[in-house]
Parts: structure tokens; C-alpha cells; sequence
């Protein structure tokens, strides 16, 4: 079975552009979930979906954004990037009513 | 507010010592604890879930609620263990997993 994939690995973008990042979760999954961990300051939640709804996001700007699609598949959007944004998103996802989560490499995020 | 402390960033062991990974939380409900496993150039992985009560790659950890604490513990430590390892927490009232800032397990031969 595949586990949770991630494009791109690596992403360079500058400072102001907009950075798009996809996920597709393991087949049977419908929850994704991304995460934020930056140096320094550990792995952050950022957002859930669930059946192509929003259902909970963290403490970020609304600039952070995402969809879910009918495959379930996931997108984070971060427009007007900034430097502290740097940093590894990973892409996690669950079947419904279970908690542990699985995660994906990663995309590592570099603004410059 | 949930919360997930592990006091140490770095173990270092010999092999074949044992070890205790710290995990405390913070929940006023009931808790969903989680130990995941980072190795070298690999993806975050579910090691062991406190529900299960299972022991794998010989680490178990107990949940001891009136401690709060979720430790992990091997009896005897393999150089293969080397990892960062993250204590996480979930629960009914926010569906999302809420990570310690993980400790680094050093085995050196």
C-alpha cells in the first residue's frame, strides 16, 4: 500500500510570491492534515480537512490556505511568502474517527 | 489548552543501556498519546500508540494518568535507535495531534 505522498520535495520561491504545495493521502484516508515544522520552533498545526470541508486550522495567518479535493488529494496555498516561512510542510492523513495519523516526506520551503 | 512537554533535547547512550524518553501532557479530557519516530533522512513515523498497548522495536510506554505522563522506555538501547523521537497528543475536543519539540536519542557503541 502507498503511503502518503508529497510534491514537490524541495520549492524555492522569493519573498512576496505564492508557494503551492499537494498531498495525496493514502488511499481509503479522507482527514489530511498539514503541518508546519520550523526551525526552532517544532512541528505546528496548521489545517484540517475532512470530505472537502475546512474543519480546524492553527494559529497562522489567513494567508495560509488549502482545499481538499473529491479524490481527496490536498493543497496548502501561502501567498506573500515571507522568509520565516521557510520551513518543512508535512502532510499527514487518518481514516475517519481514528486519531494517529500518517505522515508524508515532506516539502521543504525556501524563501529567499 | 493541550500540551505536550519532553524535557530533554538530546539522550545520549551507550548501547545496551537502557532508556526513558520524557513525555508529559497537558488535557482535561481524555487523552490519545502517540510516540512517533524520525530517522536520518526518513519521514515521521507512528512508533507506538498508547491505546494499543503494544511493544515495538522493544519500546513500550505506559500512560499514567495521574502523572500525566507518557514515557518511552527500552530496556536495552541498539545504535539502530538513533532518531528524533516526538511525544504527540490528540483528543475528541480538537482532532488534530499536538507535538512535544522531540528529543534526540543518541546511541553510541
Amino acid at each position: 500500500e502507498a503511503g502518503v505522498t508529497q510534491s514537490p520535495t524541495h520549492l524555492i520561491k522569493t519573498r512576496g510570491q505564492q508557494a503551492t504545495l499537494r498531498c495525496s493521502p493514502i488511499s481509503g484516508h479522507t482527514s489530511v492534515y498539514w503541518y508546519q515544522q520550523a526551525l526552532g520552533l517544532g512541528l505546528q498545526f496548521l489545517l484540517w480537512y475532512d470530505e472537502g470541508e475546512e474543519r480546524n486550522r492553527g494559529n497562522f495567518p489567513p494567508r495560509f490556505s488549502g482545499r481538499q479535493f473529491p479524490n481527496y488529494s490536498s493543497e496548502l496555498n501561502v501567498n506573500a511568502l515571507e522568509l520565516e516561512d521557510s520551513a518543512l510542510y508535512l502532510c499527514a492523513s487518518t481514516i475517519v474517527g481514528a486519531y494517529e495519523q500518517y505522515f508524508g516526506p515532506g516539502t521543504r520551503l525556501t524563501v529567499t | 489548552a493541550q500540551r505536550v512537554t519532553q524535557p530533554e533535547k538530546l539522550l545520549s547512550v551507550f548501547k545496551g543501556a537502557p532508556v526513558e524518553l520524557k513525555c508529559n501532557y497537558s488535557y482535561s479530557g481524555s487523552p490519545e498519546l502517540f510516540w512517533y519516530v524520525q530517522y536520518s533522512r526518513q519521514r515521521l513515523q507512528l512508533l507506538l500508540r498508547h491505546i494499543s498497548r503494544e511493544s515495538i522495536k522493544g519500546f513500550t510506554a505506559d500512560l499514567n494518568k495521574g502523572e500525566t505522563s507518557f514515557h518511552l522506555k527500552k530496556p536495552f538501547a541498539q545504535e539502530e535507535d538513533s532518531a528524533m523521537y516526538y511525544c504527540a497528543l490528540s483528543g475528541r475536543s480538537f482532532q488534530k495531534l499536538v507535538f512535544g519539540t522531540g528529543t534526540r536519542l543518541l546511541v553510541s557503541p
